[in-house]
């Protein structure tokens, strides 16, 4: 079994400043690690993903997450927020054991990122 | 373009009454499945689908219904049986891990029971 736990359930930002958005997660197996981001009232998109390799992971709009196996994190980072950042973010783990089980997704509570001017 | 379809975005159910949201893709994908999204909940799996003609349990499947007779398509049914199905219905779908892993959601279907 999995679980996810998102640590902050609301982080409010001022534009510009750095944030961080906690996720741990707990597998009997290994497992791949995604980052979804949802804006209000539309489906979730792909933000990054850890499959396997360099432990850092980076999207196209300046967020990163590290997969931390030791401490069974996956904590998403931002150095420079902007406004249009403001959205809920989803942290996510699926079995990367195949079989059955592939794209079955277990997800956290969710983190509503709020960027203010 | 390729993608995930669900219709309708807005549904409005009476009490008592079966409805059926659609989920139509055109990414060739395997895998299918749908979530239930409650504010402060995230999002939990009601059944997912990785075969034609084959489907398995999630998390909270009681209540609704599936069917998946097409590649492309997996529609949801929320039955009478739902005791609270107001919520947001979001569909995915997903490749072989050779495909890559992520999964692809739809623009979601919000249902409210009047």
């Amino acid at each position: 079994a999995q679980s996810v736990t998102q640590l902050d359930s609301q982080v409010p930002v001022f534009e510009e400043a750095p944030v961080e958005l906690r996720c741990n997660y707990s597998s009997s197996v290994s497992v791949y690690l995604f980052w979804y981001v949802q804006y209000p009232n539309q489906g979730l998109q792909l933000l990054l993903k850890y499959l396997s390799g360099s432990t850092l992971v980076e999207s196209i709009n300046g967020f990163e997450a590290e997969f931390n196996k030791s401490q069974t994190s996956f904590h998403l980072r931002k150095p420079s927020v902007h406004i249009s950042d403001t959205a809920e973010y989803f942290c996510a783990v699926s079995s990367n054991a195949g079989g059955t089980s592939y794209g079955k997704l277990t997800f956290g509570q969710g983190t509503i990122l709020t960027v203010h001017p | 373009d390729g993608g995930i379809t669900q219709s309708p975005k807005y549904l409005f159910r009476k009490e008592g009454q079966n409805v059926t949201l659609s989920c139509e893709q055109n990414l060739n994908h395997d895998a299918m499945y749908w979530y239930r999204q409650d504010p402060g909940q995230g999002l939990r799996l009601i059944y997912y689908s990785q075969i034609v003609n084959d489907f398995q349990k999630g998390d909270i499947a009681e209540g609704y219904s599936v069917s998946r007779e097409k590649k492309e398509s997996f529609p949801l049914t929320v039955t009478s049986a739902q005791k609270n199905p107001t919520a947001f219905y979001l569909c995915a779908s997903s490749g072989r891990p050779r495909e890559g892993t992520e999964a692809f959601f739809g623009q979601g279907t919000r249902l409210t029971v009047v």
